[in-house]
């Protein structure tokens, strides 16, 4: 079956930097990457999502690529506040699949 | 448009009792999703109802699980006897289609810590 591998686990940057988490998928049948972003005591919200037919995507400070070669896709965050701070999940669904298979989740940490 | 509820944020139980959870998705949606995370691991799926019929259940861990969407509308996942390897948050997330492309949206998940 999918396996999605997420990496790193933990992430600390200062306010103003760029932050990269990377995700790594096993079936080459995916075909939607979406990235979710859980605040502490909130639930996993949609941020931006990829379909395997777009190599890129971007939404004001937050971008995410897909390279279906590598199966691998990241999300870029630009000019990072500390609102940002959260866990991040990536997750790929393989098409005729039924539930998103998620990564382990990257905590990003955003001192000011 | 009100979001995807769940209750009871958390529950604490003794192992060998049991515990219900309730989903309430977005109303009009039919596909509800059981998801678990077991502390510092994925979120992890359990079953997928469309309507009140279950479309997979490949992720239930064990039959100590048992899903339920009466009438198609809100869902239960009871646990009996709960073990301590339950805990963990559990989400539920509905879309109004099954298709690849519709966005899931979570729940605020239940805590359950099993001691």
């Amino acid at each position: 079956g999918e396996n999605v591998e997420q990496h790193p686990s933990t992430l600390s940057v200062q306010e103003g930097d760029s932050a990269v988490i990377k995700c790594t998928y096993s079936d080459s049948a995916s075909n939607y990457f979406p990235w979710y972003k859980q605040e502490l005591g909130k639930r996993p919200q949609l941020i931006i999502d990829i379909r395997s037919n777009v190599g890129e995507k971007k939404d004001q400070r937050i971008a995410v690529t897909l390279n279906k070669t590598a199966k691998h896709f990241s999300l870029h965050i630009t000019e990072t506040q500390p609102e940002d701070s959260a866990v991040y999940f990536c997750a790929a669904f393989r098409q005729g699949g039924t539930a998103l298979i998620f990564g382990k989740g990257t905590t990003l940490s955003v001192s000011s | 448009e009100a979001g995807v509820t769940q209750f009871p944020s958390h529950s604490v139980i003794e192992k060998g009792q049991t515990v219900t959870l309730r989903c309430d998705p977005i109303s009009g949606h039919d596909n509800l999703y059981w998801y678990r995370r077991v502390m510092g691991k994925e979120i992890k799926f359990l079953l997928h109802f469309v309507k009140e019929s279950k479309q997979d259940e490949s992720g239930m861990p064990n039959n100590r699980f048992l899903a339920e969407r009466t009438g198609g509308t809100y869902s239960t996942l009871k646990v009996q006897p709960a073990e301590l390897e339950d805990s963990g948050v559990y989400f539920c997330a509905s879309t109004r289609t099954s298709g690849a492309t519709d966005t899931q949206y979570f729940g605020p998940g239940t805590r359950l810590t099993v001691l």
